[in-house]
């Protein structure tokens, strides 16, 4: 079946330093790509998405590039900071469905 | 607008008892999905409902059932339970199909069998 690969696992980075989580998509249909965050004892929730249509879009730290030909999408964290540690997924559609990655955990130090 | 409710919010059960868990999604969304999530094995898609119909089904056993009422709410159902269920259960809603449109959480459910 469809799948989303994410790496690292776990990142851990210096408070103020950037962050990259990479994912990769089977589906060369899939046009959505959401990153959602997990903080501690919260359901996700979603921080910044990008279609298809578009190859990066910025919300003021965090911004999200897409690689269609190459089917990778990645998200980054700038001048990171404490309220920033949390678990991190990605996804993408497939048949109506979104496909999780299996997450990473960053870790802020501080 | 109020967010998606779960109830209840912790659980413990026994080997081989059933259990029913709800979720309230956001009033005007239409589609409920169900994940279970472990320590270090992320989210794992159960089952997603639209309008009272169940669209995909992820790769779970036939102990794991759902259902969605004419109100969008939904209820999953694990039956003859096993310590490997233990998690917490998330639900999420969406205005539409899951796949293309932001999912809204709820707290989850923690189940712990015992």
């Amino acid at each position: 079946g469809e799948n989303v690969e994410q790496h690292p696992s776990t990142l851990s980075v210096q408070e103020g330093d950037s962050a990259v989580i990479k994912c990769t998509y089977s589906d060369s249909a899939s046009n959505y790509f959401p990153w959602y965050k997990q903080e501690l004892g919260k359901g996700p929730q979603l921080i910044i998405d990008i279609r298809s249509n578009v190859g990066e879009k910025k919300d003021q730290r965090i911004a999200v590039t897409l690689n269609k030909t190459a089917k990778h999408f990645s998200l980054h964290i700038t001048e990171t900071q404490p309220e920033d540690s949390a678990v991190y997924f990605c996804g993408g559609d497939s048949n109506y469905q979104l496909i999780w990655g299996a997450g990473t955990k960053l870790i802020i130090k501080p | 607008k109020a967010g998606v409710t779960q109830t209840p919010r912790y659980l413990i059960k026994t080997r081989g008892q059933q259990v029913t868990l709800s979720c309230s999604p956001i009033s005007g969304h239409r589609s409920v999905s169900w994940y279970q999530q472990t320590p270090g094995q992320g989210l794992q898609f159960l089952f997603e409902y639209f309008s009272e119909t169940q669209r995909n089904k992820g790769n779970f056993p036939g102990r794991f059932s759902g259902r969605q009422f004419s109100n969008s709410r939904s209820e999953m159902n694990v039956s003859t339970l096993e310590l490997g269920d233990s998690a917490l259960y998330l639900c999420a809603s969406s205005p539409g199909a899951s796949g293309d449109n932001e999912q809204f959480f709820g707290p989850g459910t923690r189940l712990t069998v015992l």
